[in-house]
């Protein structure tokens, strides 16, 4: 089966540009989440997805971050406008089933604020 | 506060010598335990989870962890150390009933020399 697929790898843009990152899961994963290590810290979680619905976004730093799920499938990520703290690697991680499944996560982007 | 503590950043080994990750967690409630590892390039790959039952689990790779609650630690442990082995390790903690959300410890860098 394909894994989680994450595009772009990198991505550098200036501040106050905007900036989507695209997350493919799991075919058939209904979570899906998204967690951010900017760099030298730990990674963090931002939000979850169970199929369309946001079931947790307390990660979320703010109002700049905008997370959707098409109808349950993939996901997006849009950073407007985008700041130098924003910078780091975004991982997106799906699961088949909420409890006692295991995380598959992407390769990650790398986002570059300059 | 949840918090998960990785004390030392980088390590080196040579290859053929053992290793030990440690990994110290805060948690209000009975944690669930992962360590993942992360390849140049790679998203996180599970090595090994600790759910309930038996303290020491076995993983993939050749990895085991032992879970001490009188610690509040989860060290992950190889007897041989493989040049494939290096990688950063990232050991994390999470509650059974919020799925994929995970708090995650800073990482070890591991080097391994020949």
């Amino acid at each position: 089966e394909a894994g989680v697929t994450q595009f772009p790898s990198h991505s550098v843009i200036e501040k106050g540009q905007t900036v989507t990152l695209r997350c493919d899961p799991i075919s058939g994963h209904d979570n899906l989440y998204w967690y951010r290590r900017v760099m030298g810290k730990e990674i963090k979680f931002l939000l979850h997805f169970v199929k369309e619905s946001k079931q947790d976004e307390s990660g979320m730093p703010n109002n700049r971050f905008l997370a959707e799920r098409t109808g349950g499938t993939y996901s997006t990520l849009k950073v407007q406008p985008a700041e130098l703290e924003d910078s780091g690697v975004y991982f997106c991680a799906s699961s088949q089933e909420n409890y006692n499944s295991p995380l598959h996560f992407g390769n990650g982007t790398r986002l570059t604020v300059t | 506060a949840q918090s998960v503590t990785q004390p030392d950043i980088h390590i080196t080994v040579s290859e053929g010598a053992s290793l030990e990750l440690r990994c110290n967690y805060s948690y209000g409630a009975t944690p669930y335990l992962f360590w993942y590892v992360q390849s140049p390039g790679q998203g996180l790959q599970l090595l090994l989870k600790y759910f309930s039952g038996d303290t020491l689990v076995q993983g993939i790779k050749g990895f085991e962890a032992e879970f001490k609650r009188s610690q509040s630690s989860f060290n992950l442990r190889k007897p041989s150390v493989h040049w494939s082995d290096a990688a950063e390790y990232f050991c994390a903690v999470g509650a059974s009933n919020q799925g994929g959300k995970l708090i995650f410890g800073q990482g070890t860098e591991l080097s391994v020399k020949p």
